[in-house]
């Protein structure tokens, strides 16, 4: 199993253009989330899915959006990039009955 | 809101040594309360985690006590090597069983060194 992937690892965008972040996982597992990790802040929820065709929003979700039409993927867009969506993004998944998320690698987004 | 407040946000330890990092929370709704190390250029990956039917969890050189009644845990890891230098986060969660462990609150993380 690769586990959890994204897509790409680095990325660097001008203010107002529009970007996806890529997000599978091969473990089958029903829950997916996205987090931004940003110096002295910890971790913080932007949206999740408890499965396919559900996501709903988590601490900080303006300015992304996301949708989820298969178990495996998991995409986060940027519609319009800001310099404040600067950071470091985690996918995580994690599956019914267990208390264990599993993190990709990350995306480390530059917005000029 | 900050659920989670986790300390200190940097740490260097001796080789040998201990090395606590506490965290308190205010929901007295949470019901997981995990730990997770990351080192650079990866992602978060489960360290060891608790809930609060136990006072103390051991798994290894690393320990974790919680406090129910002040709403506190912290994590030890005890003979504290290079190889655990990395940043290490607390989280909190209502029970991830019934409800799916996909919403965690983290802390602000702490970025410990070992020195040799």
């Amino acid at each position: 199993n690769a586990g959890v992937t994204q897509t790409p690892k680095f990325q660097v965008l001008k203010t107002g253009q529009s970007m996806t972040l890529q997000c599978a996982q091969d473990m089958n597992h029903e829950y997916m989330s996205w987090y931004r990790q940003d110096p002295g802040m910890g971790l913080r929820l932007i949206h999740y899915s408890v499965g396919a065709g559900i996501t709903d929003q988590g601490e900080v979700p303006n300015g992304y959006n996301v949708s989820r039409s298969t178990t495996e993927d998991f995409p986060l867009r940027l519609l319009s990039a800001a310099p404040s969506q600067t950071s470091v993004y985690f996918c995580a998944s994690s599956t019914w009955g267990t208390d264990t998320q599993y993190f990709g690698p990350g995306t480390r987004l530059t917005v000029l | 809101q900050q659920q989670v407040k986790q300390s200190p946000q940097s740490l260097i330890v001796q080789k040998g040594g201990i090395s606590i990092i506490n965290c308190a929370y205010e929901n007295t709704a949470f019901d997981y309360f995990p730990w997770y190390q990351q080192f650079p250029g990866k992602g978060p990956a489960l360290l060891i985690a608790i809930r609060p039917d136990v006072s103390e969890k051991k798994e290894g050189r690393f320990t974790i006590s919680f406090n129910k009644s002040a709403k506190q845990f912290s994590l030890h890891i005890m003979d504290s090597q290079p190889g655990d230098s990395a940043t290490y986060f607390c989280a909190v969660h209502p029970n991830p069983i019934i409800q799916g462990a996909q919403k965690l609150v983290f802390g602000q993380g702490t970025r410990l060194t070992i020195n040799p």
